[in-house]
């Protein structure tokens, strides 16, 4: 069983469009997190919930919405696409936010067009 | 700004022999540090860690050295073998504070 699954894996849209990506994680963990590694490579954290409650929130546009249904599912949702979206974004867990060990999902490739 | 360096992009080392890879970094604030180990198409899997206390932590083939004075850490690994070729992400943390800092990864390439 994947510890930490988000979907799509692959997704391609044009600009201008909504798009939600899902993640889920099944090790009970109280901490989730959403990182985005850009073109230069860096994973940088967009997003932390704790317990569903929002924790950080980095310097990302107010098109990123994340939204924690239980302390199990953290979804990102992106309105208004740009190009600078297309990215791999990571969805991650850990036990507690205290730079503990982080568990992430395999990624999601998004690419806008 | 860059809190996390890690200056080599890529690594290419034969199999058999020791493979290092270096990090630095620049908040004295840090006291985690974590490597993370990451092939295509996957998310980042944990390797190995050190908590600012120690200097040394092994962990079978991985060893992770930690100098604080040179705010620098090092990823050995012996003996290499190709499955090990993946990128490599040194992560910082100032525990109770920051989330984790990543640096941008160092590819490993072991060559058989």
């Amino acid at each position: 069983d994947t510890a930490v699954s988000q979907t799509p894996k692959y997704l391609v849209t044009q600009m201008g469009n909504d798009k939600s990506i899902k993640c889920e994680q099944n090790l009970g963990h109280d901490t989730m997190y959403w990182y985005k590694q850009d073109s230069k490579k860096f994973l940088k954290i967009m997003f932390s919930y704790n317990n569903k409650e929002l924790i950080i929130n980095e310097t990302v546009p107010n098109r990123f919405s994340p939204k924690s249904p239980d302390k199990a599912h953290l979804n990102l949702h992106i309105n208004s696409l740009e190009l600078g979206d297309s990215a791999v974004y990571f969805c991650a867990s850990s036990l507690g936010g205290d730079g503990n060990t982080i568990y992430f999902g395999e990624g999601s490739w998004l690419t806008v067009v | 700004d860059q809190q996390v360096k890690q200056n080599s992009p890529s690594l290419s080392v034969q199999e058999g022999r020791i493979s290092i890879l270096n990090c630095d970094y620049t908040n004295s604030m840090f006291d985690y540090f974590l490597w993370y180990k990451k092939y295509p198409a996957e998310g980042p899997t944990f390797l190995i860690s050190i908590s600012s206390i120690k200097d040394k932590n092994e962990d079978g083939r991985f060893t992770v050295f930690l100098n604080k004075s040179a705010k620098h850490l090092s990823l050995h690994i012996v003996p290499s073998q190709p499955g090990d070729s993946a990128v490599y992400f040194c992560a910082a943390s100032d525990t109770g504070n920051t989330p984790l800092v990543f640096g941008k990864g160092t590819r490993l390439s072991v060559i058989a």
